[in-house]
C-alpha cells in the first residue's frame, strides 16, 4: 500500500501564481484533510472532506480551494499565492473521525511551499 | 491561550531515561491522537485513545478525558526516539482535530 501520496515535495512560487497540491490515498478512507504547519505552530486545518463530493472549511481556509470528486483524490488549490502561504502542507486521511474503533490517521510526506 | 497545550516544549534526555510528555486541553474532546514527527518531517500516528491506557513497545499513552489530560511515556529512551511529539484532540464546534505545538525531544547517547 502506498498510503497517502502528496506531490510535489517542494515548490517555489512567485507572488500571484497559482498551483495545485495533489493528494491521493489508496486505503479507501472516507475522511481526508489538508493541514499547514508553520514553524513553532501546531498543525492547522485548512479544509477537510468526509467523502466524495463533500468538502468543508477548517480553521484557515482563506486563499485555498479544494475538491473531492473521488474517494482517492483530494487536491488543494492555491489561487494568487501570497508570502503568508509559505508553509509545509500535509495531507492526511482516516477511516472515521473521533473515538470510533481503530481510527488510524495517516499522513502524507508533506509539501514544502515557498512563495517569493 | 491555545486550546491544546503541551509541556515541555523542549526536552533533552540521556539514553535510557524515562520520558514523559504532557498534553492538556481546555475544550471537551472525544479522543486524542499522539503523533511523532521525524527530523525529516514525516508524521506518523502513534496512538489514538479515548480512555485509559495504550502500550506499543516502549511507548505508553494515557488519557483522562474528564481531567482533560493525556501523557505520552517513553521507557528506556533511545537516540532514535528523537523527534517532535504532537498531541491532537477531536473537539471544537466541528469535531476536528485541534493540535498542540509539539514537544521536541532530543535523546543523547
Amino acid at each position: 500500500n502506498a498510503g497517502v501520496t502528496q506531490t510535489p515535495k517542494f515548490r517555489i512560487l512567485k507572488i500571484g501564481q497559482s498551483m495545485t497540491l495533489q493528494c491521493t490515498q489508496d486505503m479507501n478512507h472516507n475522511y481526508m484533510y489538508w493541514y499547514r504547519q508553520d514553524p513553532g505552530m501546531g498543525l492547522k486545518l485548512i479544509y477537510y472532506s468526509v467523502g466524495a463530493g463533500i468538502t468543508d472549511k477548517g480553521e484557515v481556509p482563506n486563499g485555498y480551494n479544494v475538491s473531492r470528486s473521488t474517494t482517492e483524490d483530494f487536491p488543494l488549490r492555491l489561487e494568487l499565492a501570497a508570502p503568508s502561504q509559505t508553509s509545509v502542507y500535509f495531507c492526511a486521511s482516516s477511516y472515521a473521525q473521533g473515538a470510533l474503533g481503530a481510527n488510524v490517521l495517516t499522513f502524507g510526506a508533506g509539501s514544502r511551499l515557498t512563495v517569493l | 491561550k491555545n486550546e491544546v497545550e503541551q509541556s515541555p516544549q523542549n526536552l533533552t534526555a540521556q539514553e535510557g531515561e524515562f520520558i514523559t510528555i504532557n498534553c492538556s486541553y481546555s475544550v471537551g474532546i472525544s479522543a486524542l491522537h499522539w503523533l511523532q514527527q521525524h527530523p525529516g518531517g514525516g508524521i506518523v500516528s502513534l496512538f489514538m485513545l479515548s480512555s485509559g491506557k495504550k502500550k506499543h513497545g516502549r511507548l505508553i499513552a494515557t488519557i483522562n478525558i474528564q481531567e482533560k489530560h493525556s501523557s505520552l511515556h517513553i521507557t528506556a529512551s533511545h537516540p532514535r526516539d528523537s523527534a517532535v511529539y504532537i498531541c491532537g484532540g477531536y473537539g471544537g464546534s466541528q469535531g476536528n482535530l485541534i493540535f498542540g505545538k509539539g514537544t521536541k525531544l532530543s535523546v543523547k547517547p
